[in-house]
């Protein structure tokens, strides 16, 4: 199975400031995706990490909030900008590989608190 | 011990055979269980609640082991169109913060 990897794996930050999550995934996985979990909500897609190139943004999620890279294949950053309460979730980054039928996988998350 | 734990997988079944595979919970307060099928890049979608006395959806079982802490979900004739992760979600905190804990996924692949 393909290994996904995240840091940090939780934090508390003030409101205003910015927080910045690595994801790191094993070379299977194709397509990386980075999603959100609300407190006691279902996981809500954020957007595409597109290799090289701007990520491809849900409805609702803009770049200016949440910008992230991936400078290659296997590494992506998504960071929360001028972080507000209503950003505390979890973040998770996730990868989906070509092999079998998009077989998907998510990382372990990233708990994030904003007071 | 993770809250949530699934085997990942992948399973690898022929078209039409039948599969299992089970998920493991920590917190024995949990109170409300389900599977959910997670397609690449979409959002998980909600399968099937499981209730304490099992339930069944078409070609699809869901069962509930307090006991022994876990649920399992069971797929008859499963076609190729069943090839997903399937996530173990539990509410294990009667509708406070963080309710909804889901599992890494169990990989399905339904061969031709």
């Amino acid at each position: 199975s393909a290994v996904i990897s995240q840091k940090p794996s939780r934090d508390i930050c003030q409101r205003g400031t910015s927080l910045t999550i690595q994801c790191q995934v094993d070379s299977q996985v194709t397509m990386m995706f980075w999603y959100r979990q609300q407190p006691g909500q279902s996981l809500t897609l954020i957007a595409t990490a597109n290799q090289g190139s701007e990520a491809t943004y849900e409805s609702g999620f803009v770049i200016d909030k949440f910008p992230i890279s991936r400078p290659n294949l296997t590494f992506s950053t998504l960071t929360v900008s001028n972080m507000s309460p209503e950003d505390s979730s979890i973040y998770l980054c996730s990868g989906c590989t070509t092999w079998g039928r998009d077989t998907q996988y998510f990382g372990p998350g990233t708990r994030l608190t904003v007071l | 011990r993770k809250e949530v734990e699934q085997d990942p997988g992948p399973f690898n079944v022929p078209e039409g055979a039948t599969v299992a595979f089970n998920c493991t919970y920590s917190n024995s307060a949990s109170q409300s269980f389900f599977w959910y099928r997670q397609d690449c890049r979409k959002e998980p979608k909600l399968l099937m609640s499981v209730y304490s006395s099992g339930n069944e959806d078409g070609r699809f079982t869901a069962q509930l082991n307090r006991a022994s802490q876990y649920i399992s979900l069971l797929i008859r004739d499963s076609k190729l169109s069943d090839s997903a992760t399937y996530l173990c979600v539990v509410n294990h905190s009667g509708g406070g913060a963080d309710g909804l804990t889901f599992g890494k996924g169990t990989h399905l692949i339904i061969q031709p």
